[in-house]
């Protein structure tokens, strides 16, 4: 069975852009969530979505969305770039229909902005 | 906030058993303790978890104490290949309000 992949792995933005980063979780699996990594500030939440719904959401400005598809497959967008955005950002996809719970992780894909 | 502290880091020896510890002097009577590890450019990995009992995987062992304020990570027989960053996770909230809290976990180093 295939894992939760993400795309892109690698990119790289300047202030002001925006982006907007792919999760196909594995399949069978209705639950996506979404997590950014720093170095100072370790894994935090950003948001979660169970068929096509978000059910929950982390302390992040309104600059960072998503949405999820009828496929379960999941993006998230950021808008108006900042330095700080600059992180790992991971997806995570869970058989659990509420939160929390043995996640699948991807690889993560890695923003940096310029 | 992070639920849970950690070491900053560890070291074990190979073969021998690793013991990460965790506090979480604050959990509530509902709320799980979650073990998840990270190994250098992968994105983390479940372990184990646990309410009250001590439970065992495949994996590893979860030691949780009595008053649920503290728990242990044991790696019985740790392999280089265990060398990761581990977080000990408590899952908060209920229903569809339920998350995990990541702390910045315990870096495990696995020596030769």
């Amino acid at each position: 069975k295939a894992g939760v992949t993400q795309t892109p792995r690698y990119l790289i933005k300047t202030r002001g852009q925006q982006v907007t980063l792919s999760c196909s979780p594995i399949s069978g699996h209705r639950s996506v969530s979404w997590y950014q990594q720093t170095p100072g500030q370790g894994l935090q939440f950003l948001f979660e979505y169970f068929s096509e719904t978000q059910r929950n959401k982390g302390n992040f400005p309104g600059r960072f969305s998503g949405r999820q598809f009828s496929n379960s497959r999941s993006e998230m967008n950021v808008s108006t770039l900042e330095l700080g955005d600059s992180a790992l950002y991971l997806c995570a996809s869970s058989l659990a229909q509420y939160g929390g719970g043995e996640l699948f992780f991807g690889e993560g894909s890695r923003l940096t902005v310029l | 906030d992070a639920k849970t502290t950690q070491p900053t880091s560890m070291d074990c020896a190979e073969g021998r058993a690793a013991n990460l510890p965790c506090n979480h002097s604050t959990i509530s009577g509902n709320e799980y303790v979650y073990w998840y590890r990270q190994i250098h450019s992968q994105g983390p990995q479940y372990i184990i978890h646990g309410l009250k009992n001590n439970e065992t995987n495949e994996m590893a062992s979860l030691i949780i104490t009595e008053d649920r304020k503290s728990s242990t990570l044991i790696l019985p027989h740790a392999t280089l290949r265990d060398t990761a960053v581990y977080y000990c996770i408590v899952r908060v909230g209920a229903g569809n309000n339920r998350k995990l809290i990541w702390g910045l976990g315990t870096s495990l180093g696995v020596n030769p």
